[in-house]
């Protein structure tokens, strides 16, 4: 199947400071990647979606301007948590689209704002 | 709008047994229906889909899935556990409204002991 890069895989950060996280697909261009939350033990929440070329769709409840997506090529998209607080902490996983039909996982990034 | 539904937090299967993850379905029209699997602090990785054609669609990993349609039923089953399939598993399906954002249910912890 088709690959995709998430890093980095665990980030640790003080509160008040901002974390990037990058979604990189290698081995296809994916025009649309996608950014999800995912708490312990729960299912994945679609955070938004990130369109090359153009501003990313956030899903309702999801703050545009803490959680920045850039979509600056067809093979990375990154995902910018602004001024990280504990709340904050969780697990991000990306995907991006190939073909038609199918979404490639990344392998997560584990965030703990302390 | 599409939603899929697992009734089952868990199951546990001894290897060597059968297993089935059961996952129901409701959508407006045709359904685009999928299976991921998850390992611990990873990713999502695609197993299986349903879009058209046979009810009994083959994946990765020797899993396999029945679509029913007058159930609305997708359940996702290997002839043969191993201790090795032991994951979290996703039914997910795909949002005809909003094109190609999954929604997935809540995720079934599968078990497989020795």
């Amino acid at each position: 199947g088709a690959v995709v890069s998430q890093h980095p895989s665990w980030v640790i950060c003080k509160s008040g400071t901002s974390v990037k996280i990058e979604c990189r697909s290698l081995d296809f261009q994916a025009t649309t990647m996608f950014w999800y939350r995912q708490f312990p033990k729960q299912s994945l929440m679609l955070m938004a979606t990130s369109n090359e070329g153009s501003k990313a769709t956030y899903e309702q409840g999801v703050e545009k301007d803490k959680f920045l997506i850039n979509h600056a090529s067809l093979t990375l998209s990154t995902l910018t948590v602004t001024s990280a607080h504990p709340e904050d902490s969780s697990f991000y996983i990306c995907s991006a689209r190939y073909r038609a039909d199918i979404q490639y996982f990344g392998a997560g990034t584990r965030l703990s704002v302390l | 709008a599409q939603s899929v539904a697992q009734p089952e937090d868990q199951v546990n299967v001894a290897e060597g047994n059968p297993l089935t993850v059961k996952c129901t379905y409701s959508v407006s029209g045709n359904p685009y229906l999928f299976w991921y699997v998850q390992y611990p602090n990873r990713g999502l990785q695609f197993l299986l889909k349903y879009i058209t054609g046979d009810n009994l669609v083959k994946g990765s990993y020797g899993f396999e899935a029945e679509f029913n349609k007058s159930q609305t039923s997708f359940h996702l089953k290997k002839p043969s556990a191993l201790v090795s399939d032991s994951a979290l598993y996703f039914c997910a399906v795909r949002d005809m409204e909003n094109d190609y954002k999954l929604s997935f249910g809540a995720g079934t912890t599968v078990t497989v002991r020795a």
